[in-house]
């Protein structure tokens, strides 16, 4: 059974600039969630989608945005790139029901130069 | 304050050592537990899912949860230099993982 495929799996942009991250979950899974990981916040929670509706968002700024397809595919948009902004983004699939568990994929790591 | 307080370590150990991990949480909403390893430059990979209080066995591995007193630990036995990595505790509600820091674990050959 495959895992969570994200792509690409490093980025390097400039300030200023936008960028779009992608998620493809277990199959079978209708959630999809993303994190921001880095090593003065630990991992922060961006926002969850199931059935192409975001559920959950977390305390980030409307730069960052997301979506989620028919197919459960989700991406991850960020806009206005900062320095801060550089980071390990996670995302996790779960088949969306509350008492289940979360798998993650192995991250996009971005630098914002 | 923080929802999930974790101590970060690090935490260095010699190889065959129990290792203990835990966690405190202040939301009495979360009710589901789970922990996470994860190596370097890795995504986090599901340990251990939990509900109940009590504890669950999975090989080395052993979780335990505490609600009353809004505790969990983890504890591996027989530890081994492969068992390296951050372990993160995290916990659901209303479809959000909150973390813990995170504690480094070096197991030492």
């Amino acid at each position: 059974k495959a895992g969570v495929t994200q792509t690409p799996r490093y980025l390097i942009k400039t300030r200023g600039q936008q960028v779009t991250l992608s998620c493809s979950p277990i199959s079978g899974h209708r959630s999809v969630s993303w994190y921001q990981q880095t090593p003065g916040q630990g991992l922060q929670f961006l926002f969850e989608y199931f059935s192409e509706t975001q559920r959950n968002k977390g305390n980030f700024p409307g730069r960052f945005s997301g979506r989620q397809f028919s197919n459960s595919r989700s991406e991850m948009n960020v806009s206005t790139l900062e320095l801060g902004d550089s980071a390990l983004y996670l995302c996790a699939s779960s088949t969306g029901y509350r008492d289940t568990e979360a798998f993650f994929g192995q991250g996009t790591r971005l630098t914002v130069v | 304050q923080k929802e999930v307080e974790q101590d970060p370590g690090p935490l260095s150990v010699p190889e065959g050592a129990i290792v203990s991990l835990n966690c405190t949480y202040s939301n009495s909403a979360f009710q589901y537990f789970m922990w996470y390893r994860q190596y370097s430059r890795k995504g986090p990979e599901l340990l251990m899912y939990t509900y109940s209080s009590g504890n669950k066995e999975d090989g080395r591995f052993t979780a335990q949860v505490d609600k009353s007193s809004k505790y969990i630990s983890l504890f591996i036995r027989d530890s081994q230099p492969s068992d390296s990595a951050t372990y993160l505790c995290a916990m659901i509600d209303d479809y959000k993982l909150s973390f813990g820091a995170g504690t480094t674990v070096t197991v030492r050959a």
